[in-house]
């Protein structure tokens, strides 16, 4: 099955840095969602975006839905050591119901 | 408080045997999702319902199964054909119409064969 292609996989960063991952599709997507799993939970929706271009904030958190509706970015600022955890990327198509993931990325700060 | 409810958080199967996994949701979704979720992975689907009694095989389907006799309620079954079903299982619902939907998640049940 279809797995997105997220980017990087995992990042050790200090304290207080920014942070940036993005996530590609070979499919063109009408929804973008980025999510946060913490250890043994079920991932958490941080931002919903849904339209080319949109560029869309939570927070210090800040997504963007690429202009080719095949990718998108999310970007943490100023990290904190709550921000650890895995931080996945979802697309859904137009007409469909089924959502596909990203691969994740792990990311640890140091505090 | 509107959720999503999953039960149980952790189950211990024998081998051979079949388990049903509990979702439960009041946010008056139409969608829900089976995913399963192994150590360092992402998440893969398993089965997804669009509405009642109607549901679709998502990519690993194979072992496993599924009924929707009522919106509210999604159970996942992990029969003996499941080789490896050691897993964390995440259930998930969405609205199913419109431009604008967005999937959230229950708490997990993670699954162990002993």
């Amino acid at each position: 099955g279809q797995q997105l292609n997220q980017s990087p996989q995992s990042m050790f960063i200090q304290e207080g840095e920014d942070v940036s991952m993005n996530c590609t599709s070979s499919s063109i997507f009408n929804t973008w969602l980025w999510y946060k799993q913490d250890p043994g939970e079920g991932p958490v929706l941080l931002i919903a975006l849904y339209k080319a271009g949109e560029l869309t904030s939570n927070g210090r958190l800040t997504a963007q839905f690429g202009i080719t509706r095949k990718d998108s970015f999310l970007n943490i600022s100023a990290s904190i050591p709550s921000d650890v955890g895995i931080y996945f990327c979802a697309g859904r198509s137009r007409g469909t119901y089924k959502y596909i993931f990203g691969t994740g990325t792990r990311l640890k700060v140091l505090a | 408080d509107g959720g999503i409810t999953q039960s149980p958080k952790y189950l211990f199967r024998k081998e051979g045997q079949n388990v049903t996994l509990s979702c439960e949701q009041n946010l008056n979704h139409d969608a829900m999702y089976w995913y399963r979720q192994d150590p360092g992975q992402g998440l893969r689907l398993i089965y997804y319902s669009q509405i009642v009694n109607d549901f679709q095989k998502g990519d690993i389907a194979e072992g496993y199964s599924v009924s929707r006799e009522k919106k509210e309620s999604f159970p996942l079954t992990v029969t003996s054909a499941q080789k490896n079903p050691t897993a964390f299982y995440l259930c998930a619902s969405s609205i199913a119409r419109g431009m604008n939907t967005e999937a959230f998640f229950g708490q997990g049940t993670r699954l162990t064969v002993v």
